[in-house]
């Protein structure tokens, strides 16, 4: 199976400062159909998760701006431009590429 | 407006067995794969099941392969979990999802499902 190892599991941000969550997969999660199927879910507290980022870099529709995703073959980053309150909660990243598809284990933003 | 409804979580014991539902509105059900994923309280995310438009691939996470059976009635709009052979391990809250690659995703808003005795 994929191994998505994301880094840090916890993270303290003040509110405005930029915040920074990294993904790693244990191996290449490009498809042959060159598309690398990687994405970022939010989860609130209380709430079921919500899709922010897929293929990497894509925003979701109504997700803001100051969300951006990057990275290419194992190594990902998920970065927030200026955290705002509403931004609690845990990120997780997906691959869909490979079945199983993995997701990382989650990292606590905390503000 | 899109919904997805699960129900059919409950309190069973070792060994016992649950039937989960979906029942999905607002956009065309068998248009793409559907999912279940599961989430143990406070930990993280697991994807259990998938199942093709047509039924006629499955996916399962190797933990649940020969117990857990994914099926879908697209005349009615409905997915399912059928769960055999529960452990205390499948204690979990389980969300149907729609989660395509590129395409709008949804998901439910879960069922708790406890195994204990």
């Amino acid at each position: 199976d994929v191994v998505m190892t994301q880094s840090p599991l916890s993270l303290p941000v003040t509110l405005g400062q930029p915040a920074s969550i990294s993904c790693r997969s244990s191996q290449s999660v490009v498809h042959g159909d060159r598309n690398t199927y990687l994405s970022w879910f939010q989860q609130r507290p209380g709430q079921s998760p919500r899709r922010l980022i897929y293929t990497v870099s894509h925003r979701d529709s109504g997700v803001p701006d100051r969300f951006s995703g990057s990275g290419s073959g194992t190594d990902f980053t998920l970065k927030i431009s200026r955290v705002e309150a509403e931004d609690a909660g845990v990120y997780y990243c997906l691959q869909s590429t490979v079945w199983p598809y993995t997701f990382g284990q989650g990292t606590k933003l905390e503000i | 407006e899109v919904q997805l409804v699960e129900s059919g979580g409950g309190l069973v014991q070792p060994g016992g067995s649950l039937r989960l539902s979906c029942a999905a509105s607002g956009f065309t059900f068998s248009d793409d794969w559907m999912n279940w994923v599961r989430q143990v309280p406070g930990k993280g995310l697991e994807w259990v099941a998938h199942i093709s438009p047509d039924g006629s691939e499955t996916y399962y996470l190797d933990s649940v392969r020969g117990r857990f059976t994914i099926s879908a009635d697209n005349a009615q709009n409905s997915l399912y979990l059928q769960m055999h052979s529960l452990r205390a391990d499948d204690t979990a809250v389980y969300y149907c999802a729609r989660l395509p690659r590129t395409a709008d995703t949804y998901w439910g808003q879960g069922t708790v499902v406890t195994v204990s005795s």
